[in-house]
Parts: structure tokens; sequence; C-alpha cells
């Protein structure tokens, strides 16, 4: 049982290069977030997604692009990158079948750009 | 929107003895709070949560309480392992929650031998 799997690991990208974080999960589940940790500032939700077709932005959408085609795959584009987006990124999914239901995250992407 | 506050950021307790962490929540409407232990290089998974029409919660060495009229609640591990070293994150939710869950910043725990 997969779970959330998130590739690559690590990514090392250039200012204004462009990269895709990609997130997939084999749990059925309709609802997928990213989030982004930076040390010392727990995690901050970037973009989320309550179905195929349907995405919403959270607190630090800025920067990033996300598309929901299919209920499995949730990636998140980086169009230009900027020394602020160096961060590790979590995805994570959930069914919300009520407000008690748990999150289940990846094991992250670290992305440094210089 | 929720905010939470977590304390402390970073905690130091002897193998065996115990280890609290505390969060405060703002918003009277969140009725979930889960915690999540993250290890090194891995991504949060969940240890315990606790819904707002319930006061605590046990799950062998760990407990959570929650205070709905202080707004707080709390982590508990008793008997502490070398391998409960790990940051530990508070989380609520209110309402219905799409939009998933509102963090605090962590607890970097560490287990001295």
């Amino acid at each position: 049982n997969a779970g959330v799997t998130q590739t690559p690991k690590f990514r090392i990208l250039k200012i204004g290069q462009s990269m895709t974080l990609q997130c997939t999960q084999d749990m059925n589940h309709n609802y997928m977030y990213w989030y982004r940790q930076d040390p010392g500032m727990g995690l901050k939700l970037i973009y989320y997604s309550v179905g195929a077709g349907i995405t919403d932005k959270g607190e630090v959408p800025n920067g990033y692009n996300v598309s929901r085609s299919t209920t499995e795959d949730f990636p998140l584009r980086l169009e230009l990158a900027a020394p602020s987006q160096t961060s590790v990124y979590f995805c994570a999914s959930g069914e919300l079948r009520d407000s008690y239901s748990p999150l289940h995250f990846g094991n992250g992407t670290r992305l440094t750009v210089t | 929107g929720e905010n939470v506050e977590q304390h402390p950021s970073t905690l130091s307790v002897q193998e065996g003895d115990s280890a609290v962490i505390k969060c405060t929540y703002s918003d009277s409407a969140s009725n979930y709070f889960p915690w999540y232990k993250q290890e090194l290089g891995k991504g949060p998974q969940l240890i315990i949560d606790i819904r707002s029409n319930v006061g605590e919660k046990k799950d062998q060495r760990i407990a959570v309480t929650l205070n709905k009229t202080a707004k707080h609640f709390s982590l508990h591990i008793t008997e502490t392992q070398p391998e409960d070293s790990a940051v530990y994150f508070c989380a609520g939710r209110s309402g219905g929650g799409a939009d998933g869950l509102t963090f605090g910043k962590g607890t970097h725990l560490i287990i001295q031998p």
C-alpha cells in the first residue's frame, strides 16, 4: 500500500527555471493538498483540491500553479523559480467524509533554488 | 481563519521521563485536533487525534487533552524512549475543513540517554 508518493525527493533549480513536483495517491481520496515547510515555520498551505477538476488557493499560493485532472494525481508547478521557493514541499490527501478525518502525507520533495 | 500556537519550540527530556507539548488555537469553531510526528527526511505521520466533544484520549504512552473553554490542547508522552526523538506538530481544523489543517510551528523533542 503506497499511500501518497512524491517525486522527485530532491531537486536543485537555478533562478528562473521551471519544474513540476509530482504527487500521486492510491487511497481514492477526493481531497488533496500541497504544503511547504520552512525551518521553524510549520507547514503552510499552498493549494488544495476537493476533487478532479477543482482547485483552490491556500495561504501562500503566489508563484505556484496546480491542476487536478484525475483523482490520483495533483502536480504542483513552479513557473519561474525564485530563492524564496527554497523549501520542503509536502503533498497530502484525505477522505474528509467528516471534519474529523486525518490527512496522510508523502515524504516530501526538498527543493533548492540558487 | 484559524491560528495555532505551539510551545516549546525545543524540548529536551531524560529517557524515561515525561514530555508535554502545548498548543492554543484561536477559532472557537475548530472541532478536530490531530498531532503529527515527523522523523528526519520523512513526512508527518499522524500519532493521535481528538475531537472537540472529547476531553482526553489515550493510546499507550501517548495522550492528548483538550480544554475547549481555554482553547488549548496538549500532547503528553510518558516513559519517553530514544525513538520518540522527532519534531511534533499540532494542528486544528474548523468547520467543514476542506481547506485542510492549520499547523503549529513544531516542537523538536530530544530524548537524552
